[in-house]
C-alpha cells in the first residue's frame, strides 16, 4: 500500500530559524513529488514539485530534495517568518494517483 | 488568475437535504478530482474523473455522486446529507501528462 507520512506533525520556532519538514513515502515508484502549503479554511497552495528525476528544486528561501533510494523528502524552509505559519502538506504522485501525507502544522513566532 | 473555482466556501446544511457542491476548471484539463479533509485522516479522495461523463470511486465514495457533463465541471452530490458529511471538500485538476494538481479554495460543509 502506498502510504506518505510526515514528521513532525507539528513545530513551533521563532522567528529568523532554519527548519526541515520530513516526508517519507513507502511506494519509490513516484512520478513526482509535490509541496503543498495549506492555510486554515483555505485550498492548497503550490510550493514546489519535484519530478522523480530530479533531486531538488529550490523557490525562494525554500529548497526541497528528494532521495528515491531511501523513499524520503524534505522541505527545508530558510530564515522562517511569521506568515511561513501553515500546513504543509507533501503529496506523492503515482500515475494518474495522489497519496497525501497528513501534513505538518507549522507555527513561527514573531 | 483563476483556476479552480468552488462555488461556495462556506455552506450549511440540514440532515437529509441534496446537496451539490460545483467545481469548475478554466485550464482545460481532463482529470478532475474530489477530495474531503478532516482532522486527524487527511486528505482522502471521493470521486475522480478522467474525461467527460467518466468517472471513478475514490477511497470513500459511500454516500457521494458526481456528475462531468463538461470538460471544466465537476459536480460533488450529496444524496442524503448526514452530520458525518461535515468537513472540507476540495477539488482539484490536472492534465495527465503532468500530473500536477491545482486546487481550488475548498468548500467548509455543515451538516445540521
Amino acid at each position: 500500500k502506498q502510504e506518505v507520512t510526515q514528521i513532525p506533525a507539528a513545530l513551533s520556532v521563532p522567528e529568523g530559524e532554519n527548519l526541515v519538514l520530513n516526508c517519507s513515502f513507502t511506494d519509490s515508484a513516484i512520478y513526482n513529488l509535490q509541496w503543498f502549503r495549506q492555510d486554515p479554511g483555505k485550498g492548497l497552495t503550490s510550493l514546489l514539485l519535484i519530478q522523480s528525476s530530479q533531486r531538488e528544486q529550490t523557490s525562494g528561501r525554500l529548497n526541497a530534495s528528494l532521495d528515491k533510494s531511501s523513499g524520503r523528502s524534505t522541505l527545508y524552509i530558510a530564515a522562517s517568518q511569521p506568515g511561513d505559519s501553515a500546513t504543509y502538506l507533501c503529496v506523492c504522485l503515482y500515475g494518474q494517483n495522489f497519496v497525501f501525507g497528513p501534513g505538518t502544522r507549522l507555527s513561527v513566532l514573531p | 488568475d483563476v483556476k479552480v473555482t468552488q462555488s461556495s466556501r462556506y455552506l450549511v446544511k440540514r440532515t437529509g437535504e441534496k446537496v451539490f457542491l460545483e467545481c469548475v476548471q478554466d485550464m482545460d484539463h481532463e482529470n478532475m478530482f474530489w477530495y474531503r479533509q478532516d482532522p486527524g485522516l487527511g486528505l482522502r479522495l471521493i470521486y475522480f474523473s478522467y474525461d467527460v461523463k467518466m468517472k471513478e470511486k475514490g477511497d470513500i465514495p459511500e454516500g457521494y455522486s458526481v456528475s462531468r457533463e463538461k470538460k471544466e465541471r465537476f459536480s460533488l452530490i450529496l444524496e442524503s446529507a448526514s452530520t458525518n458529511q461535515t468537513s472540507m471538500y476540495l477539488c482539484a485538476s490536472s492534465l495527465p501528462q503532468h500530473n500536477r494538481p491545482e486546487f481550488g479554495n475548498g468548500t467548509r460543509l455543515t451538516v445540521t
